[in-house]
This record gives C-alpha cells, structure tokens and sequence, in this order.
C-alpha cells in the first residue's frame, strides 16, 4: 500500500529552527512536495526534492534519502505567520503513465511569541 | 500568476440532492485534480483528468463522478449527496510537460449536506 507518515502537531517559539518529518512507503516515486496550508486556506508549494539532498530556498529547506523513504522540511528563524499546516505529498507513477499525488495529513505548527 | 478558481466557497444541500462543483484553471494546464480534506485524514484525492474528456479515478472516487469537457474546467459530481460527503473539496491543476511542475490549488468548497 501507500503511505505518509508525518507528525499531527509541533510547537516552536518565535525565532527558532524547527523541522518536521515525513516518511513513506510508496511504489513508483517520482518527488516528494511540501506545501503549506493557513487555516481556512488552500495548500501552496513550498519545495520539491526528487533526488537525494538538501534543497534550500529562503527560510525554508528540504532534504530527501530515497533509499530511506524520508524528508524534512527546516524552518528557520521562525516567525508568527509560520503557524500552518505543513503538507507532505509524494508524486507517484499512476498505471496509466500519468502522475497522481498522495498527501500525509499534515503537521499543525504553531510558532509562539 | 496561476489562478484556478471555484464556483462556490460554502455550499448546503439536502441528502439526495446531485451536487455540481465547478474548478476552473486559466494557465492551459492539461492535468486537473479533485481532492476531500477531512480532518485527521488529509487530502485524499477523488478523480484526476491529464486531458480533455480524459479520466482517471483516485482513491476515493465512490459516490462521485467527473466531467472534462474543456481543458480548462472540470467539474465534480455527487449523484446523489449524502451526509458523509460533508467535507471541504479542492481542486488542483498541473502542468504536464515536466516533472517538477507542482500543482496549484483553488481556494475550496466547503460542502455541508444535511
């Protein structure tokens, strides 16, 4: 079966580093996404990682082990408007060629003052 | 800038009643998707189509069904509502072409059916 695994809940203090993980087991993988998600709000693309390490953008960075079926997302120097909903999505090979994504549940993180 | 938008932010219907939500893409994307959010489960991804009058079921698609008539709408379909189909829905679109173009997500309907 296919399955993403990630925390429910974090809590961080404003100015800090935090990361969250995500591990899979997924057959035919092709990316690994994060995506952020407001409350009340659509998810929206954080960082895509399809090869083994460490992809930095900003603030926000994230690494891949294929072999390990594992991701991080790092969150540094935290602010007040990180408090989300981190989404992890794997990219798979549907049967028909075409590409189908499968999410974790997410992990609420709350940044406190 | 991508936008793809939804008929309705908050939808009501009545068990029995066949619910229509529209997703409209306008950056010519050739693959769409359909997903629930239900709290503590995720998105769980109902139909998706990668062409026009093409589709392909998720992992949810019972009690559902889809219409691509033109690339850039596609709509979702509750023949018949029940109440477990309460949840938020999202659509999403994608480029095809290459493989690290990510999907860009609508704002949401909320659908309740009471």
């Amino acid at each position: 079966g296919q399955n993403i695994d990630q925390p429910t809940e974090m809590t961080a203090t404003e100015g800090a580093i935090v990361q969250i993980n995500c591990t899979y087991q997924t057959s035919g993988f092709n990316g690994l996404f994060w995506y952020q998600q407001h409350a009340g709000e659509a998810p929206t693309f954080l960082s895509y990682n399809v090869l083994d390490g460490l992809e930095e953008k900003g603030r926000f960075s994230s690494f891949l082990s294929r072999s390990k079926g594992y991701s991080y997302l790092l969150l540094k120097e935290l602010q007040m408007k990180d408090s989300a909903s981190y989404l992890c999505a794997v990219r798979v090979v549907h049967t028909s060629g075409t590409y189908k994504y499968i999410f974790g549940t997410g992990t609420r993180l709350k940044v406190l003052a | 800038d991508v936008k793809v938008t939804q008929s309705s932010r908050y939808l009501v219907k009545r068990t029995g009643e066949k619910v229509f939500l529209e997703c409209v893409q306008d950056m010519d994307h050739e693959n769409m998707f359909w997903y629930r959010q239900d709290p503590g489960l995720g998105l769980r991804l109902i139909y998706f189509s990668y062409d026009v009058k093409m589709k392909e079921k998720g992992d949810i698609p019972e009690g559902y069904s889809v219409s691509r008539e033109k690339k850039e709408r596609f709509s979702l379909i509750l023949e018949s509502a029940s109440t477990n189909q309460t949840s938020m829905y999202l659509c999403a679109s994608r480029m095809d072409r290459a493989s690290q173009y990510e999907q860009y997500f609508g704002p949401g309907t909320r659908l309740t059916v009471t």
